[in-house]
Parts: structure tokens; sequence; C-alpha cells
């Protein structure tokens, strides 16, 4: 199993500002997964961190808007830039277990967008 | 387009019931499928991962079922209780190591 923290838990923030988000996770993993979960939605996929190589991002998330960093393989980092209130959403990390294929997912940052 | 449905999207069931919820995905070359809870504020826990060469998988009183064939997978919740009330989501996987599609989800509520 993999145990992910992430930080902040929560935040309110105004609009035009800026916002990183981080996630711990205890052993060491390939790729790491941010998600976004709207309100009243299920979750997206915004990008696929690997260690060592630039984020892939999903069609409807550009970099400028969600840069990632991935320093190394236990941490990564997830910018949420210039934000808008429709911004506003949980914004979850996550990562696989490898030879089990279970997803992992962090507690979650809840963002407020006033 | 490789899509997730999940059906209902909200039920409310008195304790002691047995319940199913049904998922549903538009592409059958599934790599695996995934039913993970989500209580209100916090994130998801695992509850079942069925691999595509398999049928079911159990874990206490829950069953996961998966028919590849009809792109259909059922979650049974055995004996249900208050605590099992949660958003159940179904998520499905393509390939290994690849991006997991979640569905809508489903609300349940159990009612004491």
């Amino acid at each position: 199993s993999a145990v992910i923290s992430q930080k902040p838990s929560r935040d309110i923030c105004q609009r035009g500002t800026s916002l990183t988000i981080q996630c711990q996770v205890d052993s060491q993993v390939t790729m790491m997964f941010w998600y976004r979960q709207q309100p009243g939605q299920s979750l997206t996929l915004i990008a696929t961190a690997n260690q060592g190589s630039e984020a892939t991002y999903e069609s409807g998330f550009v970099i400028d808007k969600f840069p990632i960093s991935r320093p190394n393989l236990t941490f990564s980092t997830l910018t949420v830039s210039n934000m808008s209130p429709e911004d506003s959403s949980i914004y979850l990390c996550s990562v696989g277990a490898g030879s089990t294929d279970t997803q992992y997912f962090g507690p979650g940052t809840r963002l407020t967008v006033l | 387009k490789q899509e997730v449905t999940q059906i209902p999207a909200a039920l409310s069931v008195p304790e002691g019931e047995n319940l199913v919820l049904n998922c549903s995905f538009t592409d059958s070359a599934i790599y695996n499928l995934q039913w993970f809870r989500q209580d209100p504020g916090k994130g998801l826990t695992s509850l079942l991962l069925i691999q595509s060469s398999q049928r079911e998988q159990t874990s206490g009183r829950l069953n996961a079922s998966l028919d590849k064939s009809s792109g259909r997978s059922t979650l049974y919740i055995a004996a249900s209780q208050p605590g099992d009330s949660a958003t159940y989501l179904c998520a499905v996987e393509y390939s290994s190591a690849s991006k997991i599609i979640f569905g809508s989800g489903t609300r349940l509520s159990i009612r004491p």
C-alpha cells in the first residue's frame, strides 16, 4: 500500500493569485497523477507527472495554468495559477501500487476561490 | 470515446438491506476496474480491484463482479449499515499505469 499526504488540506484564495499544492508519498513511485473534482462532479485527470520528465497534460488542461513539478520519486507539486472562482475544486494526487495496480489517493486539497 | 457511467446517481435504503450499484463502460478492452469509496470532504479509498481476466472480487460484505462482454460491473453490498453511507465511484483503467476514467458516482445513504 501507499500512504499519501497533501498540503494544504484546504485554502481560500483570492481571484488572480496562485496556490501550490504538495503531495508526498511514503514510497518511491514512477508516476504520480493529479486529479480535479469539481463540486458535485466525479474526478477528472489533470496530468501525469513522471520523475525526470515533463508532465503529460490531459485535454483541456495546460501547463501555464497547472504547472507541475516532480523533483524526486516521492514528491510532486501542482500549482493552480491565476485562479478564478471556476477553479474552486478538490485537487487530489494519486499513485499506483505497481504490482497490484491498486490506485491510492491522497486526502485532497479543498480550494475555494473568491 | 471511453466513458464510465454509474446508475443510480443516488440511493437511499434502510439498514440491513442488500443492495447493488451499477457501473457500465463503453470500451470493453479494459485493463482493470476499481471500486472506490469517498466520504464527504475526504479522499478516495480503494475497495476492490478486478483485473480484466477476473470475474469477481470479494472483501467482507462487498462483492464486485465484472462482465467485459457487456461492459458492466456491479458492486454488491450485503447487510448494509449506516457506516456504508458514502459516494461509491467506479473507475476503469485501459492499460497498465495509464490514466483512470471515473464514473460520476452513486451517493449511497443507509437509513438507521
